[in-house]
């Protein structure tokens, strides 16, 4: 089975609007942490944003916020107020804890119209 | 404070060959994980490498071998070079006292090319 499922190969947002990018995981792992990354054109993977299993708050960093949803398995990430610079490719990644892995899913292309 | 490094930033090698990547990790940083991602696809991780020993491995075959110095520094070793080995490569760091909780940067990136 998919570790990380993202079901939106491709997205768009006007600017200035609030998106959000799904992502669903799976694991029998109870210490795990999910990832948010953004990848431009340049290849370099940013970190975006951090949720841990075990927090009980919803993880916000700036324009970006995880809506973490724990008995459902998803961690949707939330951009909000869009700007053409967030035009990218966007990952979500788990990190299981205890087995040590990393996965990430395929992947979300973000196109913000102007 | 200097982010991630990986040399060289592409290489273009032809199929049989072996390849090194460097990588040197964040400052403060003592773990280096190793990814591919293919076009168009998320990163696949290859191993991660903490007190130089490979403490995780993906399921990528032993062509694939890596090795980290005293300075945390690491290479990724490819022999037999296969055309499927064609992608973009890559480190990623993080500071890991307790094992595998702290969260990765990542460098720019080798794109291997396999002729």
């Amino acid at each position: 089975a998919q570790k990380i499922t993202q079901t939106q190969p491709g997205m768009f947002v006007q600017e200035k609007e609030a998106v959000t990018l799904d992502c669903t995981y799976d694991t029998s792992d109870p210490s795990y942490g999910l990832f948010w990354y953004k990848q431009p054109s340049s290849g370099e993977m940013i970190f975006l944003i951090y949720q841990g299993s075990y927090d009980q708050q919803n993880a916000t960093e700036g324009r970006y916020s995880l809506n973490f949803q724990k008995a459902r398995k998803s961690a949707n990430l939330v951009i909000s107020a869009s700007q053409l610079g967030d035009s990218a490719m966007y990952f979500c990644a788990m990190r299981e804890f205890n087995a040590g892995k990393s996965t990430f899913g395929d992947g979300t292309t973000l196109t913000v119209k102007p | 404070d200097a982010g991630v490094t990986q040399s060289p930033t592409h290489l273009i090698k032809t199929r049989g060959q072996q390849v090194t990547l460097r990588c040197s990790p964040k400052s403060g940083h003592d773990t280096v994980s190793w990814y591919q991602q293919a076009l168009g696809q998320g990163p696949q991780f290859i191993f991660q490498y903490y007190e130089e020993e490979e403490r995780q491995r993906g399921n990528f075959p032993d062509r694939f071998s890596g090795h980290q110095f005293p300075n945390y520094s690491s290479e990724l070793n490819v022999n037999a070079l296969l055309l499927g080995d064609s992608a973009l490569y890559l480190c990623a760091s993080s500071f890991s006292p307790s094992g595998n909780t702290d969260t990765q940067y990542f460098g720019p990136g080798t794109r291997l090319t396999v002729l």
